[in-house]
Parts: structure tokens; sequence; C-alpha cells
């Protein structure tokens, strides 16, 4: 069963913020929010994960709602090297392994 | 930085052969994992490895196998190829860190069986 619900694809002008949103109504107290990415042709890349706390790094900001029932991936100022499909996980933190589901495809556009 | 490596790129083989797949990770990590994805079906779990010469059972174990007997190395066999294991095959790795489980990933193997 798909534990996280993302749009199939997004568009995004270059230059500009990308938000990509995720459901995961069900999460659970003890499960966390991973995003990672894959770039065409290449293994997923990670990004970013939060319990609950909104977390930013270099690559990306991740905001999770006070419920927890959704969460929005930001990348402050996309570039074309962006474009990729982007995956929305929740896990457990000491499970073994990562459900990936089918993800957004952005599509960075010059 | 952590890196995972896969022995190919790309592989082409026929019905019937065994194939090993290699995978090598430099960062001392327990947990290494094989994976394939294939178009609408997303990642899928085939087997992961704890310890050496630990192994588990993923999501879609049939038909292959694996071998763990270095910590750094973790190979997938094919027994006997079939196409309907043509497909992108993913290796990854992690170590439990501080809490944090991060996997990082080998850049994949895209098998064809002819």
């Amino acid at each position: 069963d798909a534990k996280t619900t993302q749009p199939t694809s997004m568009d995004c002008a270059e230059g500009r913020a990308a938000n990509l949103p995720c459901n995961h109504s069900t999460i659970s107290g003890n499960e966390y929010v991973y995003w990672y990415r894959q770039i065409h042709s290449q293994g997923p890349q990670y990004i970013i994960h939060g319990l609950k706390n909104n977390e930013t790094n270099e690559m990306a900001s991740l905001i999770i709602t006070e419920d927890r029932k959704s969460s929005t991936l930001i990348l402050p100022h996309a570039t074309l090297r962006d474009t990729a499909v982007y995956y929305c996980i929740v896990r457990e933190n000491y499970g073994q392994n990562f459900v990936f589901g089918p993800g957004t495809r952005l599509s960075v556009l010059p | 930085d952590v890196k995972v490596t896969q022995s190919s790129r790309y592989l082409v083989k026929r019905t019937g052969e065994k194939v090993f797949l290699e995978c090598v990770q430099d960062m001392d990590h327990e947990n290494m994992f094989w994976y394939r994805q294939d178009p609408g079906l997303g990642l899928r779990l085939i087997y992961f490895s704890y310890d050496v010469k630990m192994k588990e059972k993923g999501d879609i174990p049939e038909g292959y196998s694996v071998s763990r007997e270095k910590k750094e190395r973790f190979s997938l066999i094919l027994e006997s190829a079939s196409t309907n294991q043509t497909s992108m095959y993913l290796c990854a790795s992690s170590q439990l860190a501080g809490g944090t489980y991060e996997q990082y990933f080998g850049p994949g193997t895209r098998l064809t069986v002819t």
C-alpha cells in the first residue's frame, strides 16, 4: 500500500522556487519523511529528511505541516540540472529499506 | 563523499546465462541493498544484507541470490537469466549514523537479457 501520494509531474521556470508537495495522511509518530531524486540514467540521490520540524540543507528545504500529514520540498532557485524524478518516502528510521513510489517528474524549463 | 560503484553500466546477456552484478562501497557501511527499477513499478527491493555473510530477502527475491563475503562488496547473482529480468539494477549502502539512515545509491546497471 502506498504511504505517500505525489503529483505525477510538475513544471518550474529556471531560477524560480520549485515546491513539490507530498501527502502522507497515514504517517505514524515514529516515521520520518525522506526525499530523494533521480536524474535520468543515474541512481537515486538523497536530498533531505525530517520528523516534524522544518529542515534545510544546501540542496533544499523541507516543510512539514503541524499534523504531519503532508510536506513540501522546496528547491529555492531551480536550475535545469534539477530536472529529475523526486520521491517522497515515509519510513521508520530503523527500518531496513526504502519503498519508492512513482514520484513527481519535475521539469525545469528555461 | 560516499561512493558506491557497480561493475558495469550496461550488460547484455543471453537467456539461461549465469549473471553476476557486483557492487562495492568505500564507506565501511554495514548495510547493503539490491533493487531493480522498472517503468511504472518504481524501485523494488530484491535482497539486502546488514552484515558480512548475512542476507535477507526483500520483496522480489525469486530468481536471484546474493553473496556478501566482504563488508564492502555485495554481489547479486542471476542463476539462469530470463528475459523478465531485463531491468535497471541499483545497489545501495547505508549506515546507521546519529539516528539517521540515508541510503547511498550506485549509478545502476542496465541489464538486457535476450
